[in-house]
């Protein structure tokens, strides 16, 4: 089936602009994953949904950054007043815990942002 | 205190020999997960394998293996008979339960793995 799916693939803008990022999970998952990658770093968790909970948002940076994620499906990070120390490539992941596999999260293949 | 710690940035193997990529972990939660992902070049983040804190035995995915030593707290990737394709960043993993009420997963700093001819 389909997998993970992440737009737009790359985006440039401008240092003060704001941007937003889409991420559409695999059908039937009920936890939604953000996270940036910097060039040549590890993952850095940003946010999590689970289903209809309250989303876990200890992870953002600043109040630059917020999520949404409508109807339980599709999300969109924003980020406002861009910088350039935000350029990194932000990977979206889902998981369904209800597999009995644990949280295992599966990516999509990230949008590349920078901010010039 | 870093909570997942990868102390190998990168890592060298002659194709078809075996590797253990180290990951040690911290946490206070008694039920976590740990995982392992690759990040080949072209950037997507592939599931690897899976290790609840309170299986028993090993978890095992065709050439990966994982040692699960909990009482030193590492999980360590082993990958049998090494292929160039092997070539690739590895990322260790931790879920545990989020001061939120959730869950959140973190990600070690990784390790670069090449695969020699």
């Amino acid at each position: 089936g389909a997998g993970v799916s992440q737009s737009p693939s790359n985006k440039v803008t401008e240092k003060g602009k704001d941007v937003e990022l889409r991420c559409d999970p695999i059908s039937g998952h009920t936890a939604l994953y953000w996270y940036r990658q910097s060039l040549g770093q590890g993952l850095e968790f940003l946010i999590y949904f689970q289903g209809n909970s309250a989303p876990d948002k200890s992870g953002l940076p600043s109040d630059r950054f917020s999520a949404e994620r409508t109807g339980g499906s599709v999300s969109t990070l924003t980020i406002q007043r861009t910088q350039q120390e935000d350029s990194a490539v932000y990977l979206c992941a889902s998981s369904n815990r209800l597999a009995g596999r644990g949280d295992t999260q599966y990516f999509g293949p990230g949008t590349r942002l920078t901010v010039l | 205190a870093q909570k997942i710690t990868q102390t190998q940035p990168g890592m060298f193997v002659q194709e078809k020999e075996a590797v253990t990529l180290d990951c040690t972990y911290d946490t206070s939660d008694p039920s976590y997960g740990l995982f392992w992902y690759k990040q080949p070049s072209s950037g997507e983040m592939i599931f690897l394998i899976y290790q609840g804190s309170y299986d028993q035995q090993n978890a095992t995915e065709g050439r990966y293996s994982l040692n699960f030593q909990k009482a030193r707290k590492s999980a360590n990737l082993v990958i049998s008979a090494s292929q160039l394709g092997d070539s690739a960043m590895y990322f260790c993993a931790m879920r545990e339960a989020s001061n939120t009420g959730g869950f959140k997963t973190i990600f070690g700093a990784g390790t670069r793995l090449f695969v020699k001819a």
